[in-house]
């Protein structure tokens, strides 16, 4: 069991430039969450799927963030035009079950905008 | 919204001492309570949870933690930590009202030194 894999591990991109960044759950695991942090904010949700469907996005910024899950071995965050304000460490998280479940997460994404 | 509070932001104590990492919670309704570890530049790693049952639960590492209805707290502990619990903890709260997403506390670092 590899864990959550999340890459790349560092991304640096100009201001105006698109970056992706990936999450490769735990096999089995039913439910992918994003989270970002940053020192001044913390923790924040971002999104959420269950099966691969999408469940919950109210943490997402509506213009430039979009999140995706294709299949059950992957899900993608995807920022358009980046801005200086989107570095941050871009966390993934898998669960096996629902309800009171427990979340695994990867090493994050440091994302930082220039 | 349930949330949750943790009031220390930084806490510092000598190898071999106890150390209580406080946590208040707002009431919601069903209570599901976590604590979950970061180590510098890794991801979280879940440490112990609590829904129902025994109010004080046992986690990895010889943490434990106690829920308190009447406190409306959760409070983390350990009575002997080691220079290898230097890390950030954060509690964390399902909100079972808005989706069902785990909500994260700010934060405590506690810092051991030898």
């Amino acid at each position: 069991n590899a864990g959550v894999i999340q890459t790349p591990r560092h991304k640096v991109t100009g201001k105006g430039q698109e970056a992706t960044l990936w999450c490769e759950p735990i096999s089995g695991h039913s439910a992918v969450f994003w989270y970002r942090q940053t020192i001044v904010q913390g923790l924040e949700f971002l999104t959420y799927f269950r099966n691969q469907a999408p469940i919950d996005d109210s943490g997402m910024p509506k213009e430039r963030f979009s999140a995706q899950m294709p299949n059950q071995s992957h899900s993608t965050l995807k920022i358009q035009s980046t801005q200086p304000q989107d570095s941050a460490v871009y966390l993934c998280a898998s669960s096996l079950d629902w309800g009171w479940y427990t979340l695994y997460f990867g090493a994050g994404t440091r994302l930082s905008v220039l | 919204t349930q949330t949750v509070s943790q009031s220390d932001a930084h806490v510092t104590v000598f190898e071999g001492d106890s150390v209580e990492l406080r946590c208040n919670y707002s009431y919601g309704g069903s209570i599901y309570l976590s604590w979950y570890i970061q180590h510098h530049g890794h991801g979280l790693q879940f440490l112990l949870k609590y829904y129902s049952g025994n109010p004080v639960v046992q986690g990895v590492n010889g943490f434990e933690a106690e829920f308190s209805k009447s406190d409306s707290s959760f409070h983390l502990r350990k009575a002997s930590v080691h220079w290898s619990d230097s890390a950030v903890y954060f509690c964390a709260v399902i909100d079972g009202s808005s989706g069902n997403k785990l909500i994260f506390g700010i934060g405590t670092l506690l810092s051991v030194k030898p």
